[in-house]
């Protein structure tokens, strides 16, 4: 079974640029999770889907960033215009639902660089 | 304060021997506690998940749970150097979406 995939593995863009990242997560999952790893600090929560639902965004840091998850499937992470504080490594992971026997599977991350 | 705290380490441990990583959280609701392993550049990946209290044993890995204190701690018996990495608690209060996490601690297991 495929894992959680992400694309892309690293991304280098300026100040002021545009950057979408994707997230396959795990067939038949229909919860998918961004997370965001800044350099030096904990793994913080981005924002949750039930299939294309947003269920809570509560960790989105502004409305630079935007994330959609058309039909349910893969997700994409935007930000516009990125800024330097914006690098780090962004996580998606998924689960089959929210109970609490179920865990979370990771992905391998996109580690965004802003110059 | 943050919702979960790790000793960031590095702990540093002898093959063999056995490996404590400890955690706190402050949210007396959580429900489900996970512990991930983290290799350098790589994804976490799942260890050990425990949501009573007591211990839960999976192989070489202990996970011991005591909700009144609040308190998560991995055990790794018979450590191996293939077991440095970073290992991260992970917390999930009663808001089911959100995992919350410490910020790792680094293990090296020397030869």
């Amino acid at each position: 079974e495929a894992g959680v995939t992400q694309f892309p593995s690293h991304s280098v863009i300026e100040k002021g640029q545009t950057v979408t990242l994707r997230c396959d997560p795990i067939s038949g999952h229909d919860n998918l999770y961004w997370y965001r790893r800044v350099m030096g600090k904990e793994i913080k929560f981005l924002l949750h889907f039930v299939k294309e639902s947003k269920q809570d965004e509560s960790g989105m840091p502004n409305n630079r960033f935007l994330a959609e998850r058309t039909g349910g499937t893969y997700s994409t992470l935007k930000v516009q215009p990125a800024e330097l504080e914006d690098s780090g490594v962004y996580f998606c992971a998924s689960s089959q639902d929210t109970a609490r026997g179920l865990t979370q599977y990771f992905g391998p991350g996109t580690r965004l660089t802003v110059l | 304060q943050k919702e979960v705290e790790q000793n960031s380490g590095p702990l540093s441990v002898p093959e063999g021997a056995i490996a404590s990583l400890n955690c706190t959280y402050s949210d007396r609701v959580s429900q489900s506690f996970f512990w991930y392993r983290q290799y350098s550049g790589k994804s976490p990946e799942l260890i050990m998940s425990i949501y009573s209290n007591g211990d839960k044993e999976d192989g070489r890995f202990t996970a011991q749970l005591n909700k009144a204190s609040q308190y998560v701690s991995l055990l790794i018996r018979d450590s191996q150097p293939s077991d440095s990495a970073t290992y991260l608690c992970a917390v999930r209060g009663y808001n089911f979406n959100k995992f919350y996490f410490g910020s790792g601690t680094k293990l090296n297991v020397k030869p």
